[in-house]
């Protein structure tokens, strides 16, 4: 059975640093793009960006170019969204995504 | 960037009644292999997304066959043949044609 599992729930202050993980299992990890995406509170779905977890290939959408970074390791099965410094305005649910398959999501607070 | 415009963004629907959304996007979807990345998702409050459709028309495994998916090029739609009370929630379409990939805006699917 195919399964992506995320981390859990975290609240952080502004300016923190952060990390969020996508653990998949149940297929062979290095062989589809993982995606990352975001949905602020009452919005719709946005593409963040895609790892090709076999060689590390990654692509950001422009509005996310340079916010986060997205990265695997593919000795773990595991894909990571990291935040150097967090807003206020990343407080949101983030998803990882396979072609057909969703994480249950990762609810990150940014609160002071 | 390939926009995808979905009407209407909302729908009351009696139950036992067919529901129809449609996704139009701003370039054509026909990727160079021939495929059209096309795909729809349906998200019930509180919960992760979670796939209906894939390329066009292709039921993922579960889904009931009440719902369909058809169209081609730039013109895409959803049909639901008798709506249900678990089928209410948000649809999105959604291209993994071109990167960046994007999503429409969602439909939100209610009962009158």
């Amino acid at each position: 059975e195919v399964q992506l599992v995320q981390s859990g729930a975290e609240v952080k202050k502004p300016g923190e640093s952060l990390k969020i993980s996508c653990k998949g299992s149940g297929y062979s990890f290095t062989s589809y793009w993982i995606g990352w995406v975001r949905q602020m509170p009452g919005k719709g779905l946005e593409w963040m960006g895609i790892i090709y977890p076999s060689d590390s290939d990654t692509r950001y959408s422009p509005s996310f170019q340079g916010q986060v970074t997205i990265s695997a390791d593919k000795s773990i099965s595991t894909a990571y969204l990291q935040w150097s410094s967090l807003k206020a305005s990343d407080t949101a649910m983030y998803y990882c995504a396979r072609d057909r398959y969703w994480g249950q999501g990762t609810l990150v607070t940014v609160s002071s | 960037d390939i926009v995808m415009t979905q009407t209407p963004l909302s729908s009351p629907v009696t139950l036992g009644q067919p529901a129809s959304i449609s996704c139009r996007s701003s370039q054509s979807l026909v990727h160079s292999d021939g495929n059209t990345y096309l795909s729809w998702l349906h998200q019930r409050p509180g919960q992760p997304p979670r796939l209906l459709i894939y390329k066009i028309s292709n039921r993922f495994s579960g889904v009931p066959d009440r719902f369909s998916g058809s169209g081609a090029g730039t013109d895409f739609t959803l049909k639901i043949s008798r709506v249900e009370a678990e089928d209410v929630g948000v649809y999105y379409c959604t291209q993994a044609t071109q990167f960046p990939w994007t999503f429409g805006q969602g439909t939100k699917v209610e009962i009158k």
